[in-house]
């Protein structure tokens, strides 16, 4: 099936420092997710992207995060400054429209540490 | 609050059994019920889904049940093969906004 790709598979940085989760989506579509999962919980959803804005966002996505898609390139989720809190597993998704009908796949998810 | 609740978290069977993992929502809103299959290592993938103008959906050896007034589906596997033992999260999402709400999983092992 289609694949979403992301990079790196696994980021160790110290509390404070700035992060960015890059994430490939499937070519041709046009929604964007950032979903966390924390190690024995599950998935939560943090952001949607559509047209270069943001669409809807949770509580979980504070005011350190930001997402980008410049010019098609990586769909990017940046932390500035990193916090303990934010150790997760960070999953991006893609669809082809922005209903529940759309299928969201997913990547393999990168394994973020905060130290 | 956890909208979506899944049991067992661990289920073992053998293989040619049929396992069944169950799901339960809190919010009367959601209409589309994703399951999504996961390996270690890899990201969820969408395995079946059902709208909840439905009460059955079948693909192959997978099954959803779904009973709205219960507020609670399931999915069965039939045949279990050994290259099922999997985490399956089971979602849900409103009507117009494209967020899936996951359960925590349920780490399913097919024993030969």
């Amino acid at each position: 099936g289609p694949k979403v790709l992301q990079i790196p598979s696994h980021q160790i940085i110290d509390m404070g420092q700035m992060v960015t989760l890059n994430c490939d989506p499937v070519s041709n579509h046009l929604y964007f997710y950032w979903y966390k999962q924390i190690l024995g919980q599950q998935m939560e959803f943090l952001v949607n992207f559509y047209n270069g804005k943001v669409m809807e966002k949770s509580k979980l996505f504070k005011d350190q995060f930001s997402v980008e898609r410049p010019d098609g390139s990586y769909f990017t989720l940046k932390i500035q400054p990193t916090a303990l809190e934010d150790s997760a597993v960070y999953f991006c998704a893609s669809s082809l429209g922005g209903t529940a009908s759309y299928e969201q796949y997913f990547g393999p998810g990168t394994r973020l540490t905060v130290l | 609050q956890q909208q979506v609740r899944q049991s067992p978290q661990s289920l073992t069977v053998w293989e040619g059994e049929t396992a069944i993992l169950n799901c339960s929502y809190e919010n009367s809103a959601f209409d589309y019920f994703p399951w999504y299959q996961q390996f270690p290592g890899e990201g969820p993938a969408l395995l079946i889904s059902i709208l909840s103008v439905s009460d059955k959906k079948e693909d192959g050896r997978f099954t959803i049940f779904f009973n709205k007034r219960e507020k609670k589906l399931s999915l069965h596997i039939a045949d279990s093969q050994p290259g099922d033992s999997a985490t399956y999260f089971c979602a849900a999402s409103r009507p117009n906004y494209n967020v899936l709400y996951f359960g925590s999983g349920t780490k399913l092992t097919v024993e030969p």
